[in-house]
């Protein structure tokens, strides 16, 4: 079976400075990685998704992902963090089987201080 | 362009009464739609995806139900609410076809049974 871990509940990082979100992934065959952001009581909106390709996928917002195979990883990154990006960020893997439903992390609330 | 529907953006029921939460999705045919709860602000858990009309697979034996009675309406249920289904219910559609194509969510339903 898939999964997804994000090992951070949060990341606290200071305006300007670069951030980094974790994501590992557990999955057979090629994986499709997704990245969304929840801001308070809203949906979540999508990212990224590295499907295949090059390794490092850019996406809204200034963010991009590094794909990284032999780790199974795939982190989330800005070279400069705002702090309207403060926000609970999932990491989310499509399920293998046919099934088309993505399996989410449980998550890494980030916190941009002024 | 597309756009996904909720309602009602929030619900506050007793324990025991019914419940019906509505989603539509405007500008897409055919789309893939899918049910999630996030309990505590955090990991999404899916409860139903629809590939079609009247086609309904359940993740997670539970006190609900799903029914798509229409291509882009996906409407879920239950008879008697317990404590246990307090949450924020999201929709989300995706394009048929490839299956690496992203889910959209929508504004999510905020469900108290007191």
């Amino acid at each position: 079976a898939q999964s997804v871990a994000q090992p951070e509940d949060q990341v606290n990082v200071a305006e300007g400075n670069p951030l980094t979100v974790k994501c590992t992934y557990s999955v057979s065959g090629n994986p499709y990685l997704f990245w969304y952001v929840q801001y308070p009581n809203r949906g979540l909106q999508f990212l990224l998704k590295y499907i295949t390709g090059d390794n490092l996928v850019k996406g809204s917002y200034g963010f991009e992902a590094e794909f990284n195979k032999s780790q199974t990883s795939f982190h989330l990154k800005k070279p400069s963090a705002l702090v309207s990006d403060s926000a609970l960020y999932f990491c989310a893997v499509r399920d293998t089987g046919g099934r088309r439903a993505l399996t989410f992390g449980s998550g890494t609330r980030l916190q941009v201080q002024p | 362009s597309q756009t996904i529907h909720q309602w009602p953006a929030t619900l506050v029921q007793p324990v025991g009464s019914p419940l019906s939460l509505e989603c539509t999705v405007e500008g897409t045919s055919n789309p893939n739609l899918y049910w999630y709860r996030q309990a505590a602000g955090r990991g999404l858990q899916l409860l139903f995806y629809s590939v079609g009309i009247g086609q309904i697979s359940s993740e997670v034996p539970q006190n609900l139900s799903a029914s798509r009675p229409q291509d882009r309406q996906f409407i879920l249920s239950s008879k008697k609410l317990l404590l246990s289904d307090s949450g924020f219910y999201l929709c989300a559609w995706s394009s048929p076809g490839p299956t690496h194509n992203e889910q959209f969510f929508g504004p999510g339903t905020r469900l108290t049974v007191l």
